[in-house]
């Protein structure tokens, strides 16, 4: 069964500040990866994917992640962040044959000025 | 926006009774979810259903149950609710092929 593991449960950085959120799957197969962002009191809304080819995956926001299959990893990126970029970060993974949506347990990135 | 809507969108309820949470789609989307968010354990899945009448369950099931006789209505039943049940309750929705998933605005539940 697929799992994805969220390295960091919170991270604190300054405005304009670059930013990092780690996330490792584990699955057998293949798979097709998301970081969805929640901001405080509203649903979840899709940042970007990765299903195939090129490993830099750009999505909404100034966002971006790179797919690494050796180290099964997708971490999402940000070169210079906002205050506005305060939310709680999700990786999920869909299994290769299935559309079981799985997520992990979430980033909660703080802006500070 | 999606067209998916929750209700209600908050209950309290007592230990022990029947609780049901509905979630509505007006977009024909095959495949629905429901999630539970709770602090430290980010979303959990419940169970989803890939379509009328066809449901499978996910990582934390037991306690729980679905139904979907119709594309739009996606039902979760808690059918004894307990304090551990007390959480933030999610619908999905998709259309599958790896697109993307909208979510719902969520049911808050506390069970008392």
């Amino acid at each position: 069964a697929q799992s994805v593991t969220q390295l960091d449960s919170q991270v604190p950085v300054f405005e304009e500040a670059p930013v990092e959120l780690r996330c490792n799957y584990s699955s057998s197969v293949s798979v097709y990866l998301f970081w969805y962002v929640q901001y405080p009191n509203q649903g979840l809304q899709l940042l970007l994917k990765y299903l195939s080819g090129s490993t830099l995956v750009k999505g909404i926001n100034g966002f971006e992640a790179e797919f690494n299959k050796s180290q099964t990893s997708f971490h999402l990126r940000k070169p210079s962040v906002h205050i506005s970029d305060t939310a709680e970060y999700f990786c999920a993974v869909i299994q290769g044959g299935s559309e079981k949506l799985v997520f992990g347990k979430g980033t909660k990135l703080t802006v500070n000025p | 926006d999606a067209g998916i809507t929750q209700s209600p969108r908050h209950k309290v309820t007592e230990t022990g009774t029947p609780v049901t949470l509905r979630c509505h789609q007006t977009e024909n989307h095959r495949y629905m979810y429901w999630y539970r968010q709770d602090p430290g354990h980010g979303l959990r899945l419940i169970h989803y259903s890939y379509g009328v009448k066809d449901t499978d369950k996910g990582e934390v099931s037991d306690g729980y149950s679905v139904s979907r006789s119709k594309t739009e209505d996606f039902l979760l039943t808690l059918e004894s609710a307990t304090s551990s049940q007390t959480s933030v309750y999610f619908c999905a929705i998709s259309d599958g092929g790896f697109t993307e998933a909208f979510f719902g605005q969520g049911t808050r539940l506390t069970v008392v």
